[in-house]
C-alpha cells in the first residue's frame, strides 16, 4: 500500500496552464476509474475538485479538469488564478485500500 | 445541508488511546461510507481506513490494522475513530470524510488535532 507520486511543487503565472502529475501502478491508477483531486488551502480541510477521473463537482470552475493516460493521472487548472495557491493532493481507490499522493504545492508567481 | 462535525482537541501521552467522534447531520447516516485520514504537521494527507454505518463494516490500511477501530452509532449519526497506543509520530489532524461514491470525498469533517507528548 504505496502513496501515489506527485511533484513536490509546481508553478505558474495568472492566466497560464499547469498540469500536475500523479503516478501510480496498474493496482491503483491504472486499474480502476477512480481517482480524485483535492484542494487544500493553509488550516482547512481538503476540497473536491476532480472525480471519477475527470468529473467536476457543482460549483468547481471548468479550469480544472483532469486526466488519466495508463498509470497516471494528471490535474490542468488553465487560466491560472491567485486563489489557485494551494496544495493538491491525488487519491486513487485501489480495491481493498485508498492512497494519496504526497501532495503537490501551487505558487502562482 | 451536509454536515460532518468532529469532537474538539485531544492531548495524550505515548501509549494512551484517542477516540475521535464524528457526528453527521443533512443526510442519511447509513447511505454512505465514513472514511477517516490524517495529516501530520506540514505533510501529507494518509488514508487510514473506512466504516460503512450501514452494516458497521469496516477496512482499514495495513499501517493501522490492529491500532484502529471504526465504529458507529447509528441512533445519533455519528462514527468514531479510536487508535490505541499511541506514539509521539501520531500527533496529527485527523478527518472524517463522506464518500459519496467511490472515494469522492465531497464533504469533510473539520479536522481534529491529536497531539501525543510526554
Amino acid at each position: 500500500q504505496s502513496a501515489l507520486t506527485q511533484p513536490r511543487s509546481v508553478s505558474g503565472s495568472p492566466g497560464q496552464s499547469v498540469t500536475i502529475s500523479c503516478t501510480g501502478t496498474s493496482s491503483d491508477v491504472g486499474g480502476y476509474n477512480y481517482v480524485s483531486w483535492y484542494q487544500q488551502h493553509p488550516g482547512i480541510a481538503p476540497k473536491l475538485m476532480i472525480y471519477d477521473v475527470s468529473k467536476r463537482p457543482s460549483g468547481v470552475p471548468d479550469r480544472f479538469s483532469g486526466s488519466k493516460s495508463g498509470n497516471t493521472a494528471s490535474l490542468t487548472i488553465s487560466g491560472l488564478q491567485a486563489e489557485d495557491e494551494a496544495d493538491y493532493y491525488c487519491c486513487s481507490y485501489a480495491g481493498d485500500y485508498t492512497s494519496f499522493g504526497g501532495g503537490t504545492s501551487l505558487t502562482v508567481l | 445541508q451536509v454536515q460532518l462535525v468532529q469532537s474538539g482537541a485531544e492531548v495524550k501521552k505515548p501509549g494512551a488511546s484517542v477516540k475521535v467522534s464524528c457526528k453527521a447531520s443533512g443526510y442519511t447516516f447509513t447511505d454512505n461510507y465514513i472514511h477517516w485520514v490524517r495529516q501530520a504537521p506540514g505533510q501529507g494527507l494518509e488514508w487510514m481506513g473506512w466504516i460503512y454505518p450501514n452494516t458497521g463494516g469496516t477496512n482499514y490500511a495495513q499501517k493501522f490494522q490492529g491500532r484502529v477501530t471504526m465504529t458507529r452509532d447509528t441512533s445519533i449519526s455519528t462514527a468514531y475513530m479510536e487508535l490505541s497506543s499511541l506514539k509521539s509520530d501520531d500527533t496529527a489532524l485527523y478527518y472524517c470524510a463522506r464518500d459519496t461514491s467511490m472515494i469522492e470525498f465531497g464533504y469533510w469533517g473539520q479536522g481534529t488535532l491529536v497531539t501525543v507528548s510526554s
